[in-house]
């Protein structure tokens, strides 16, 4: 079963829109991150913004925050104001549990490309 | 500060051939990992460390090796190297399980 699952493959936007990509998640670890990263087509992995599992609050990072909803096990990445630099692959990726290792788990990614 | 330096950018191998992708990072970082990206598809996970003498194994760890000797460095070797290992393969590195990971450039490996 897939542990991330990222449903669009590819989004429209107008600029100055918001716009959510979807990211759902598949884990019976009580404790995991949750992280979006952004791929531009120079092909560098960009970090944008991180959710654990007890946070109380929705992540936020400047126009990025991060839609977690625990029981639908979604964590969605809200954009606001977008801009024509914001196109781009967007990868949703989980780390399970606690212990010491750093495994991250990518979802397939959602190429958005943002009109002017 | 330079971040996670991976080399080569560009690879081109016969089949069959060996060859070591490196990885270095300046940030004293305990956890270091090392992906591949395949059109279509996110990052796979090949083999992760968690600190100097300590490796493990990810999702797609045949025809790879690694091995972690110091903590800023993290090599990939390919053993005998096959057209199915023509990708895009990435190192990254963290501090902490609940930081983000940083990312090398990325290194186009074509095996023919």
């Amino acid at each position: 079963a897939q542990k991330i699952t990222q449903t669009q493959p590819g989004m429209f936007v107008q600029e100055k829109e918001a716009v959510t990509l979807d990211c759902t998640y598949d884990t019976s670890d009580p404790s995991y991150g949750l992280f979006w990263y952004k791929q531009p087509s120079s092909g560098e992995m960009i970090f944008l913004i991180y959710q654990g599992s007890y946070d109380q609050q929705n992540a936020t990072e400047g126009r990025y925050s991060l839609n977690f909803q625990k029981a639908r096990k979604s964590a969605n990445l809200v954009i606001s104001a977008s801009q024509l630099g914001d196109s781009a692959m967007y990868f949703c990726a989980m780390r399970e549990g606690e212990d010491s290792s750093y495994k991250l788990i990518f979802g397939s990614g959602t190429r958005l490309l943002v009109r002017p | 500060n330079a971040g996670v330096t991976q080399t080569p950018k560009f690879q081109v191998l016969k089949t069959g051939q060996s060859m070591t992708l490196q990885c270095a990072q300046d940030m004293n970082h305990e956890y270091m990992s090392w992906y591949r990206q395949d059109p279509g598809m996110g990052l796979r996970l090949i083999h992760y460390s968690v600190g100097a003498g300590i490796t493990d194994q990810g999702e797609v760890p045949n025809g790879y090796n690694v091995s972690r000797s110091t903590t800023e460095d993290f090599p990939l070797r390919l053993l005998s190297a096959a057209p199915s290992q023509t990708s895009v393969y990435f190192c990254a590195s963290s501090y902490s399980t609940v930081t983000e990971a940083f990312f090398g450039q990325g290194t186009r490996l074509t095996v023919v």
